[in-house]
């Protein structure tokens, strides 16, 4: 069955602190990947994705994921958590064809103590 | 930058009444999606539309559910007779149709059945 696990609900890290949050799928076929994020009240806005090629690729607001195919994981990372880095945060799998539905993790929350 | 937009930011219904949500996708975008998230819960993939017809639809989407593209830029959300449980963030996404997809959501309408 296709499906997305992020193990962690809620992580909280202290401003400045590096962050890590994890990210496992199971697909039937070689998926494309996303973390999306979404600030209370808002929608979900793309922080990046991956397609092929280099498995570190990098996005919006200094966060970068890292996918590795022999664990299936796909973990998103940023060096320097700052407080505007609260909110929710869900990783993604789709298929290569258009048209076709995103599944999503249940999301893990990020609270930033200062 | 070109942004997804949805029409109402909140609706308040009561139970068995209609509902239609209103989107309008990115302009030079081709496939139109709608998804859901019950509070708490992950997001949930309804329903993919492209070229006037549906593209895939999940399980959720039932016969209470229908969706529609009435102009060259609205797409829209009709939930015929609502249910409790219908009461959910509703988002729209759309992509471009090409390859390495990426979709792209609005903000969401908030539904609350009562």
């Amino acid at each position: 069955a296709q499906s997305v696990t992020q193990p962690d609900i809620h992580i909280t890290v202290s401003e400045g602190a590096s962050l890590e949050l994890r990210c496992n799928y199971s697909y039937g076929a070689t998926p494309y990947l996303f973390w999306y994020v979404q600030s209370p009240g808002q929608g979900l806005q793309l922080l990046l994705k991956y397609f092929s090629g280099d498995t570190l690729v990098q996005g919006i607001k200094g966060f970068e994921a890292e996918f590795k195919r022999s664990q299936s994981s796909f973990n998103l990372r940023k060096p320097s958590v700052h407080w505007s880095d609260a909110a929710e945060y869900f990783c993604a799998v789709g298929a290569r064809q258009a048209g076709t539905a995103l599944i999503f993790g249940k999301g893990t929350t990020l609270s930033v103590s200062s | 930058e070109p942004e997804v937009t949805q029409t109402p930011s909140h609706q308040v219904t009561q139970m068995g009444q209609e509902v239609i949500l209103r989107c309008v996708p990115i302009s030079n975008h081709l496939y139109f999606y709608w998804y859901r998230q019950i509070l708490g819960q992950k997001v949930e993939f309804l329903v993919s539309f492209y070229n006037n017809e549906i593209s895939e639809k999940s399980e959720i989407f039932d016969d209470q559910f229908s969706v529609e593209r009435p102009d060259g830029s609205n797409f829209t959300l009709k939930i015929r007779s609502t249910k409790l449980e219908d009461s959910a963030m509703y988002f729209c996404a759309s992509s471009p149709g090409m390859a390495q997809e990426t979709q792209y959501f609005g903000p969401g309408t908030r539904l609350l059945v009562l």
